[in-house]
């Protein structure tokens, strides 16, 4: 499986946008990037999913380049609610079902007024 | 339409008992996974269910079992319980051949 890394934390404000980008050098070919969010106490929610180039939906948007080695989730006008963790994953989506998810550390993104 | 339920909330366990936890999958939802996440750590894959039976499992050792029942809701059990076995524990469910996990709360697990 891929490995991916992602920062420990970011701060932003409230109003801006957030960039976490996640390096996964080893993709293969037939790898999915997924990312998830999770607040305290609670399970992780699946946010955007992507193959290549740009996925927008009304959450986020997820950029990737052409090379597939890294991948930016991108969150606009973020608010005090978007405090969380955002984890990045990448592996492939098996079509006979039996997926399962590989979570790393996870960025822990703090908005602040 | 109720999301995936998991119980109890919370609980707290001597080294050495045994525990088991519940979780009812999302509507429609055949597929149920088991994830284990330690403090301040991403979630951990246990294993998978699927018409019944384990599908696919992680690197746990065989204290860890479960269960899935006909109308898809599934069981963790833990034996022998360590300290290291405190944790968030996690149930998430799908459809067969979907990506995509939906996840239940958690049961919290403090082991003393």
């Amino acid at each position: 499986l891929a490995k991916t890394t992602q920062p420990i934390s970011m701060d932003s404000y409230e109003g801006q946008e957030v960039n976490i980008t996640c390096s996964h050098n080893n993709i293969a070919t037939n790898d999915y990037i997924t990312w998830y969010q999770q607040f305290p106490s609670q399970g992780p929610r699946f946010i955007i999913q992507g193959y290549k180039t740009k996925v927008t939906n009304e959450v986020a948007s997820l950029f990737i380049p052409a090379d597939r080695k890294s991948s930016t989730l991108s969150l606009p006008r973020v608010s005090l609610s978007d405090t969380a963790v955002y984890y990045c994953l990448v592996g492939p989506i098996l079509t006979g079902g039996g997926n399962k998810l590989t979570f790393g550390t996870g960025t822990q993104l703090k908005v602040e007024l | 339409d109720a999301g995936v339920t998991q119980s109890p909330t919370h609980l707290i366990k001597t080294r050495g008992q045994q525990v088991t936890l519940r979780c009812s999958p999302k509507s429609g939802h055949d597929t149920v996974s088991w994830y284990q996440q330690a403090l301040g750590q991403g979630p951990q894959f246990i294993f998978q269910y699927y018409e019944e039976e384990e599908r696919q499992r992680g690197n746990f050792p065989d204290r860890f079992s479960g269960h899935q029942f006909p109308n898809y809701s599934s069981e963790l059990n833990v034996n022998a319980l360590l300290l290291g076995d405190s944790a968030l524990y996690l149930c998430a469910s799908s459809l067969d051949r979907d990506y995509e996990q939906y996840f239940g709360p958690g049961t919290r697990l403090t082991v003393t």
